[in-house]
């Protein structure tokens, strides 16, 4: 998975808890992007980052926030959980806008 | 609405045989494109990226890019069990503003191999 660890790898949580998953690499990347992947949707983009402190939205922000205060870190916060937030998260990595490789995925339930 | 095209499949031949996949994207002025495959249950993983008009041999991979058709398309040889997963195509946003640089996937074919 190219130096790259999410955590938690699952997660259960309850409708209007926040949650915050990690991203992390070991490949010192410049980019780092958090998708989201639903049946019927196919992998779709939540946020990026084209280094520390800068980011900005994809496809499907709304009820996400994410961080970056170092290279290799990139939090994505969801400020109060609802169930249509119910996914498989992945955090991808590239070096320049182009290639991209993926983490292992976190799996989220929101009950 | 950059939009990225698959056939969903399941796509299903016999081993040994040639699987060919197919996409078609929207974006006109996109230049890199590539091919991820995603086990059941696993993150997609790199197979092979294109740039150029024609095709791109990597072993048993072919990859073909017609970019005038808006086409590419995955060629798998000599097919094995091994190789049955989802295959995501995905192709840079050529798009202004944000999206400039982004990667859109298709919803992925899924590849059965029969023994």
């Amino acid at each position: 998975d190219a130096g790259i660890t999410q955590s938690p790898r699952h997660k259960v949580t309850e409708t209007g808890t926040p949650v915050t998953l990690r991203c992390h690499q070991t490949e010192n990347h410049r980019y780092m992007y958090w998708y989201r992947q639903d049946p019927g949707h196919g992998l779709r983009l939540i946020h990026y980052s084209y280094g520390v402190k800068d980011t900005d939205k994809g496809e499907v922000s709304d009820g996400y926030s994410v961080s970056r205060s170092k290279t290799e870190d990139f939090l994505l916060t969801l400020e109060s959980a609802t169930s249509s937030q119910t996914s498989v998260y992945f955090c991808a990595i590239s070096e320049g806008t182009d290639t991209q490789y993926f983490g292992p995925g976190t799996r989220l339930t929101v009950l | 609405q950059k939009e990225v095209e698959q056939n969903s499949g399941p796509l299903s031949v016999p081993e040994g045989a040639i699987a060919s996949l197919n996409c078609t994207y929207s974006d006109r002025g996109s230049q890199s494109f590539f091919w991820y495959r995603q086990y059941s249950g696993k993150s997609p993983e790199l197979i092979m990226f294109i740039y150029s008009n024609g095709d791109k041999e990597d072993g048993r991979f072919t990859a073909q890019l017609n970019k005038a058709s808006q086409y590419v398309s995955l060629l798998i040889r000599d097919s094995q069990p091994s190789d049955s997963a989802t295959y995501l195509c995905a192709v840079i946003s050529s798009g202004y503003g944000g999206s400039q640089g982004n990667l859109i996937f298709g919803k992925g074919t899924k590849l059965s191999v029969k023994p």
